[in-house]
């Protein structure tokens, strides 16, 4: 399956400040990229599609002007935590649609904002 | 919303012994694949089983999928330590790309 490396694999940062997580195809051209977040012993929750050249679609309750996605292009989607909060801390997990119907997950981003 | 529900939330068995995953979900799908999470970290793909099947086999995995009750099984044969990890389902939804994961079980695998 495809490569996917996310960067960086865990964060520290303080209330109010920004963090961004890279989400990268190694080996693939990915038009489609999904966010994932998964909080401690629960499951993943997608939080977004991200589409290469256009606006990323956002699941309900999932708070667009917060969480920034930007898929400029083929191997690269970024999110953005914009003034993230103790609330924010979790787990990212980003994934590349692959074929047929599979997706092929990076090894997550560990965020806790104190 | 999550769409999927599995059980048990929790199993812990001996080396050895099978083990076996149920989840459900509530839509029409395309496909429901399994995947695994070692503690802390990414995903990995185990197998995917269309809808227009009901069994499928990959080594010591052996994967069933009852639309009509709208639920999967995952057996995992002679388990190993190495097998302990959480175990999701995750359904692919007609018309999307996307995919809705179950609760998850984590299973744990004791020498």
């Amino acid at each position: 399956g495809a490569v996917v490396s996310q960067h960086p694999s865990w964060v520290i940062c303080k209330s109010g400040t920004s963090v961004k997580i890279e989400c990268r195809s190694l080996d693939f051209q990915a038009t489609t990229m999904f966010w994932y977040r998964q909080f401690p012993k629960q499951s993943l929750m997608l939080m977004a599609t991200s589409n290469e050249g256009s606006k990323a679609t956002y699941e309900q309750g999932v708070e667009k002007d917060k969480f920034l996605i930007n898929h400029a292009s083929l191997t690269l989607s970024t999110l953005t935590v914009t003034s993230a909060h103790p609330e924010d801390s979790s787990f990212y997990i980003c994934s590349e649609a692959g074929v047929p119907g599979t997706q092929y997950f990076g090894p997550g981003t560990r965020l806790l904002v104190l | 919303s999550q769409q999927g529900e599995e059980d048990p939330q929790a199993l812990s068995i001996q080396e050895g012994e099978n083990a076996t995953m149920n989840c459900s979900y509530k839509t029409s799908i395309n496909n429901l694949q399994w995947y695994r999470q070692n503690s802390g970290r990414g995903l990995v793909h185990l197998i995917l089983i269309r809808s227009n099947e009901r069994e499928k086999h990959s080594g010591r995995l052996r994967v069933t999928l009852d639309t009509s009750k709208k639920s999967s099984s995952l057996l995992i044969t002679a388990s190993r330590a190495a097998d302990t990890a959480s175990y999701f389902c995750a359904t692919g939804i007609q018309g999307a790309q996307k995919l809705v994961f179950g609760q998850g079980t984590r299973l744990t695998i004791n020498p």
